[in-house]
């Protein structure tokens, strides 16, 4: 079974640039989820999916990131613009409703690095 | 949020040793999981623990649910270079959120 499928691995930007990230979950998991991993720290949510529906979104920060998961697949994390404090992982995840408790499978992570 | 802390934050110890790091809550969790991450890679599922005293074995990693589920340890006998990596716990809720610890980092040298 393949696993969570992250790109880019790294990207390196100026502030105030764009940047995208893209997540393909574990095939049949219909809820994916964004965190941000800052260095030392655990990964924090920013959004959780229920198939096309995002379901919880309370902690991402709406003035410069925005998400989408189009046909229930896929998922897209836009940042515009970037500041310095963006810089992080960026943690894809995905799990499947089904299972009797909330386990949670990590794609690789993007390394963002905003100069 | 539940908060969930992890003790020690660093460790650092010889191959051969024992050890046992904590995570702790003033909350009840309906779950509780630990997850492993190496650098430059994601968190990866270790284990699960749902029942109340649960203990689950993988290999030389033993995981225990505190009976009243606000609390677990993770216990390694003989430590190998190969568990160095960051140790996560996260507790779930009744929904599909999962809230994490800020980790325990451990290095086993040769």
């Amino acid at each position: 079974e393949a696993g969570v499928v992250q790109s880019p691995r790294y990207k390196i930007i100026e502030k105030k640039q764009p940047v995208a990230f893209w997540c393909n979950p574990i095939s049949g998991h219909n809820t994916l989820y964004w965190y941000r991993q800052n260095l030392g720290q655990g990964p924090e949510l920013l959004i959780r999916y229920e198939n096309e529906e995002a379901v919880d979104d309370s902690q991402l920060p709406k003035d410069r990131f925005s998400a989408e998961r189009l046909k229930g697949v896929d998922s897209t994390l836009k940042i515009q613009p970037a500041e310095l404090g963006d810089s992080a992982v960026y943690l894809c995840a995905s799990g499947s409703r089904t299972r009797v408790v909330n386990e949670q499978f990590f794609g690789p992570g993007t390394r963002l690095t905003v100069l | 949020t539940q908060l969930l802390e992890q003790s020690p934050q660093f460790l650092s110890i010889q191959e051969g040793e024992n050890l046992t790091v904590y995570c702790n809550s003033s909350s009840v969790f309906s779950s509780l999981q630990w997850y492993r991450q190496e650098p430059g890679e994601g968190p990866v599922l270790l284990v699960t623990v749902v029942t109340g005293g649960e203990v689950k074995k993988l290999k030389r990693l033993t995981f225990q649910f505190g009976d009243a589920r606000k609390d677990s340890s993770l216990h390694i006998t003989a430590a190998q270079p190969g568990d160095t990596g960051l140790y996560l716990c996260a507790g779930g809720d009744s929904g599909y959120a999962l809230n994490f610890g800020k980790g325990t980092s451990l290095l086993v040298t040769p």
